[in-house]
């Protein structure tokens, strides 16, 4: 069954620390993105990619990096974590919106910078 | 640029009553995509229903929703809500990319 998987489920980080979230896809998407969601702002977009070595900005993506290596594998790196990052990230994929491609997201990754 | 308004950020009801959920949006497309997605207490957003014809009624689960695009609406509506309904909604517009509103929790009673 085609899925969206992230990794860790849970992590906790110290200030000033890197931090590597993985995420896997074998729904063969193009498209692959990361979300952050707190409450009171509901999804907000890190970064994106269009394909295999590509990335783009989104709305909220200082303090972030990505890396898609693959189809399949998407990253968000956080270089030097701080405590405002603390939140729930998710990982998306899908293929072109505006042609009615809906996006599977993985189970989300608990953050808590300390 | 492309939005999307979602009015209500917290909805409280009654367990048997009608839901609605109000969403409007702002697009410079003619043909966009309209999409609802329901998220459940620590779980990740999935798919409830989608739309691109213009007055034409969809429905899933339950839930049913128009997409209006005189009046740039696309509000879910659901005849009787249940307890198992309680759960955070995002309405989506597609461009190149899905546009999210701010979301609206759904919290029914009994």
């Amino acid at each position: 069954e085609a899925a969206v998987t992230q990794s860790p489920r849970n992590k906790v980080a110290v200030t000033g620390g890197k931090v590597t979230l993985s995420c896997n896809q074998t729904n063969n998407h193009n498209n692959m993105y990361w979300y952050r969601q707190d409450t009171g702002h509901g999804l907000r977009l890190i970064h994106y990619s269009y394909g295999a070595g590509s990335t783009e900005k989104g709305d909220i993506p200082d303090g972030y990096k990505a890396s898609r290596p693959s189809q399949e594998n998407f990253s968000l790196i956080l270089e030097l974590a701080t405590p405002s990052q603390t939140s729930v990230y998710f990982c998306a994929s899908g293929d072109e919106a505006g042609a009615g491609s809906d996006y599977t997201f993985g189970s989300g990754t608990r953050l808590l910078v300390i | 640029g492309d939005s999307v308004t979602q009015t209500e950020g917290l909805v409280t009801l009654t367990e048997g009553l009608p839901v609605m959920l109000n969403c409007t949006y702002q697009t410079i497309y003619s043909n966009p995509f309209l999409f609802w997605y329901v998220q459940h207490l620590n779980e990740s957003p999935r798919l409830l229903l989608k739309s691109f014809t213009d007055n034409k009624r969809t429905e899933h689960q339950g839930f049913h929703a128009t997409l209006h695009k005189s009046s740039s609406s696309f509000h879910l509506q659901k005849s009787s809500a249940q307890l198992s309904d309680s759960a955070l909604y995002y309405c989506a517009l597609s461009n190149y990319q899905l546009i999210w509103g701010s979301g609206t929790k759904l919290i029914i009673k009994p």
